[in-house]
């Protein structure tokens, strides 16, 4: 089935600082969706972005689908960041499963 | 906006017991997702419902563990004979019937989980 990696696994960064998370997928997808999962558990939509870029606030996305990855770029972080941060996708044919990568683990100290 | 609910939000049971979880999906949303997260893991797929038909299973969904959505509304997931493996969050998620139309997408959205703990 289709892989999915994800980089840095760990990130520790200053209030302000910028950031950008990478996640390299194995196959061509359908779906391809950023969530953040705060310290409750609750995953929160960041991005459903297959290809292309969007913004939303200091948040933003790239994804190259020819190329196999996504960026996600975090600028002016906040302690509010801190969590973990996932990338999923859909692999063509895979049935409207997700697949998640590991996980990014954002640390923003003040 | 009500999003994907689930409840109980958590459950300690001891290794034997059975548990039952109840996932309620945005109500104009026909797909419903079961996953599973272990500590320090991403979620992984356990089993999809579109309308009550159950469409696939994941191999980790052994025979203790059976899904169900009777009316294509709500769903259920239910763990027998419980043992300390299967201490983790039991995430829902669901999705809309046609992305595409009234500018819907393929989104997943999750609920808040349900976090086992098997003593």
């Amino acid at each position: 089935g289709i892989q999915v990696e994800q980089s840095p696994p760990d990130l520790i960064l200053q209030e302000g600082a910028n950031s950008t998370l990478r996640c390299n997928f194995s196959d061509s997808v359908n779906n391809l969706q950023w969530f953040h999962q705060n310290p409750w558990g609750q995953l929160i939509n960041l991005f459903y972005i297959p290809s292309g870029t969007k913004q939303n606030g200091r948040l933003s996305a790239t994804t190259v689908a020819t190329e196999r990855y996504s960026l996600l770029y975090i600028s002016s972080s906040q302690t509010t960041d801190s969590g973990v941060y996932f990338c999923a996708v859909v692999g063509v044919g895979g049935f409207q499963k997700l697949v998640f990568g590991t996980g990014t683990r954002l640390l923003v100290s003040p | 906006d009500t999003g994907v609910s689930q409840d109980p939000r958590h459950k300690i049971t001891k290794r034997g017991q059975n548990v039952t979880f109840r996932c309620d999906p945005i109500s104009e949303h026909n797909r419903l997702y079961w996953y599973r997260q272990t500590l320090g893991q991403g979620p992984e797929f356990l089993t999809y419902f579109q309308n009550e038909a159950q469409l696939e299973k994941s191999r980790l969904l052994s025979d203790r563990f059976s899904a169900e959505r009777p009316k294509g509304s709500f769903s259920t997931l239910e763990i027998q004979r419980t043992e300390q493996g299967d201490s983790a969050m039991y995430l829902c998620a669901s999705r809309q019937l046609r992305p595409g139309l009234a500018g819907g997408t393929d989104t997943q959205y999750f609920g808040p989980g349900t976090r086992l703990t098997v003593l």
